[in-house]
């Protein structure tokens, strides 16, 4: 079955540094691969997902992920952390299964940012 | 935007009462949501798929007895701790797509969670 493993459970940065968070897919080519923010006690918030076409996915917040099918990765990242993004991300696939909308989820990456 | 909402945000509730959650989504119909669960630091877990108008499907190791799902409208879809027990503490959480395009990468839409104290 299709799933995703983000390396990391833990990344913590200073202020205005570079984000990087790891997802790696397993075996074949999931048609999408979607990122989500989870601030404390609340839901989630989609950031980006990829679908087709361009690799380089933009999305809310600054962030930004590129799907690498030689690297089967698609990693998150911000070039400038701030404050607000101290926060759960997690790297989600759809499930294999009778529709595209049953999501597996990473196991998540908690980023805490220094001032 | 679309927006999918649960009530309540937080409910306690007393060891073997039951417990109903509500998951709405706001302005567009869903004929499809789904229900996960969260126990805390950890990731979200698929419990069910919840299907307007016919009976929920769920994952494996899931209790469908213990956790009822009703999907009676395009809207509304309820989740029912029954006989709720401390172990049943946890965040839960719903998601609905908008559109009915399968595989059309249409974005899905997260609810703002429930959590759930059994004492």
């Amino acid at each position: 079955a299709q799933s995703v493993t983000q390396l990391g459970s833990h990344v913590s940065v200073s202020e205005g540094a570079l984000v990087l968070l790891r997802c790696n897919y397993s075996s074949s080519v999931p048609p999408y691969l979607f990122w989500y923010v989870q601030y404390p006690n609340q839901g989630l918030q989609l950031l980006l997902k990829y679908t087709t076409g361009a690799t380089l996915v933009k999305g809310i917040n600054g962030f930004e992920a590129e799907f690498k099918k030689s690297e089967t990765s698609f990693h998150l990242t911000k070039p400038s952390a701030h404050m607000s993004d101290a926060a759960e991300y997690f790297c989600a696939v759809p499930t294999p299964g009778s529709n595209d909308y049953k999501l597996s989820f990473g196991a998540g990456t908690t980023v805490t940012v220094r001032a | 935007g679309a927006v999918v909402s649960q009530h309540p945000s937080w409910v306690i509730c007393k060891s073997g009462t039951s417990v109903k959650i509500e998951c709405r989504s706001l302005d567009f119909q869903a004929t499809t949501m789904f229900w996960y669960r969260q126990f805390p630091k950890q990731s979200l877990m698929l419990m069910a798929t919840s299907n307007e108008g016919s009976k929920a499907t769920y994952e494996q190791g899931v209790e469908k007895d213990k956790f009822l799902i009703n999907h009676a409208s395009l809207t509304l879809s309820t989740l029912t701790v029954t006989s709720a027990h401390p172990e049943d503490s946890s965040f839960y959480i719903c998601s609905a797509h908008l559109g009915r395009d399968r595989g059309a990468g249409n974005t899905i839409y997260f609810g703002e969670g429930s959590w759930l104290t059994v004492v």
